[in-house]
């Protein structure tokens, strides 16, 4: 069984850039989440998607994030404009419908 | 809300070792407790989960832990520790009732002493 999918694995862009993060989650799976993971730290969730819905986008900062899952699949995740302190590991992980998420490897973000 | 603590932010074992990474949660009801390892540069992956019914629960690579309701704890355990274990160690907890999110510990650091 294939895994989550992310890519790509390593950016760097300056501040003020924009950036984007892309997921296939596991085929069947239809919750989805965002988490960002600042070095030295746990994983914190973004934003969480079931089916093509927002379920909870609570800890998103939405005036420079933006997440969607178009048909119900894909995800994408979206810096813009980037901060020095959005540098991070951005982790996307799928789920049948309970709490055991299963987690792609992961996109290194370094802002500059 | 619910909460978790990994007290232990580095932890160092001789290799052969036992170890026992400490972990307390805070939620209201019956938590679904995991544990995930990650290697630097790599994603997360489950050890081990506690959904319900026996409390020693049994994972990959040897890992065990044992949920404990009175003390809050989910402690992970290994009898022998080995040079590939190095890596970072986060409980989390999740909850039905709150929308499936995992809550993360800040996780423990090991590092393994030949």
């Amino acid at each position: 069984e294939a895994g989550v999918a992310q890519s790509p694995r390593y950016k760097i862009i300056e501040k003020r850039q924009s950036v984007a993060f892309w997921c296939n989650p596991i085929s069947g799976h239809a919750t989805l989440y965002w988490y960002q993971q600042i070095l030295g730290q746990g994983p914190k969730l973004l934003i969480q998607f079931q089916n093509n819905g927002v379920v909870d986008d609570s800890q998103l900062p939405k005036d420079r994030f933006s997440a969607e899952r178009l048909k119900g699949v894909d995800s994408t995740l979206k810096i813009q404009p980037a901060k020095l302190e959005d540098s991070a590991v951005y982790l996307c992980a799928s789920s049948l419908g309970n709490p055991e998420a299963f987690f792609g490897q992961g996109t290194r973000l370094t802002v500059v | 809300a619910q909460s978790v603590t990994q007290p232990d932010i580095h932890i160092t074992v001789s290799e052969g070792a036992s170890l026992e990474l400490r972990c307390n949660y805070s939620y209201g009801a019956t938590p679904y407790l995991f544990w995930y390892v990650q290697s630097p540069g790599q994603g997360l992956q489950l050890l081990l989960k506690y959904f319900s019914g026996d409390t020693l629960v049994q994972g990959i690579k040897g890992f065990e832990a044992e949920f404990k309701r009175s003390q809050s704890s989910f402690n992970l355990r290994k009898p022998s520790v080995h040079w590939s274990d190095a890596a970072e160690y986060f409980c989390a907890v999740g909850a039905y009732n709150a929308g499936n999110m995992l809550t993360f510990g800040g996780g423990t650091r090991l590092m393994v002493k030949p």
